[in-house]
């Protein structure tokens, strides 16, 4: 049963374009959603996270949007760079913040 | 400051055998936790420890263990391994509150069974 989803396995898009990763997620408890960006033979880095109070999070070329009563939430980055390419994950947090579930990830190419 | 640190970072076993991972966590960060990365199944939680305690359990059978200690070192073992125990482990650390925060993960431990 996932509790994240992320439906796109992949995503391409073209330099200075707008790249959008989407996630869905089916527990209530989830309070708090974070997106991680990955690069081959790498660990999972922090890009940009959300409290479930808010419905808009900005960081640079990045926002992220949610949308609590579609239990949906959005990954913008604008524009995209061809060093943007990796693997997303979604992932949400609830009563432990230390505890989180994954989405299985989205991996997007920027091409020149 | 330093970073997550896990070792090794590959090793290959044959099935029954067992495995010993480490993960030293950045300093200071008291919560340790462990994520099994497959391309079928992601990331999923395998257990995560502060102050020594295991605070947090996943969904994964018993032959998968760990431990942390009182420098907030953590090791993580599988035991009596099969061939989907194959797989990238990674390490997270955090302060561990109850405040929302992100994880740092290490690079992981690629572990292939044979």
């Amino acid at each position: 049963d996932q509790q994240v989803k992320q439906n796109s396995p992949s995503l391409s898009v073209q330099e200075g374009r707008i790249s959008i990763l989407n996630c869905d997620y089916t527990n209530s408890m989830f309070d708090y959603f974070l997106w991680y960006k990955k690069y081959p033979a790498e660990g999972p880095t922090f890009l940009i996270s959300i409290s479930s109070i808010k419905d808009k999070n900005e960081d640079g070329r990045f926002t992220v949007f949610l949308n609590k009563s579609a239990k949906h939430l959005s990954l913008h980055i604008v524009p995209s760079q061809p060093g943007d390419s990796a693997v997303y994950f979604c992932a949400a947090s609830g009563s432990g913040y230390s505890t989180l579930t994954f989405g299985k990830g989205t991996m997007l190419l920027v091409s020149p | 400051k330093a970073g997550v640190t896990q070792t090794p970072r590959y090793l290959i076993k044959t099935r029954g055998q067992q495995v010993t991972l480490s993960c030293s966590p950045i300093s200071g960060h008291r919560s340790v936790s462990w994520y099994q990365q497959t391309p079928g199944q992601g990331l999923q939680f395998l257990f995560e420890y502060f102050s020594e305690t295991q605070r947090n359990k996943g969904n994964f059978p018993g032959r998968f263990s760990g431990r942390q200690f009182s420098n907030s070192r953590s090791e993580m073992n599988v035991s009596t391994l099969e061939l989907g125990d194959s797989a990238l482990y990674l390490c997270a650390s955090s302060l561990g509150t109850s405040e929302p925060g992100e994880l740092f993960f290490g690079e992981g431990s690629r572990l292939t069974v044979l």
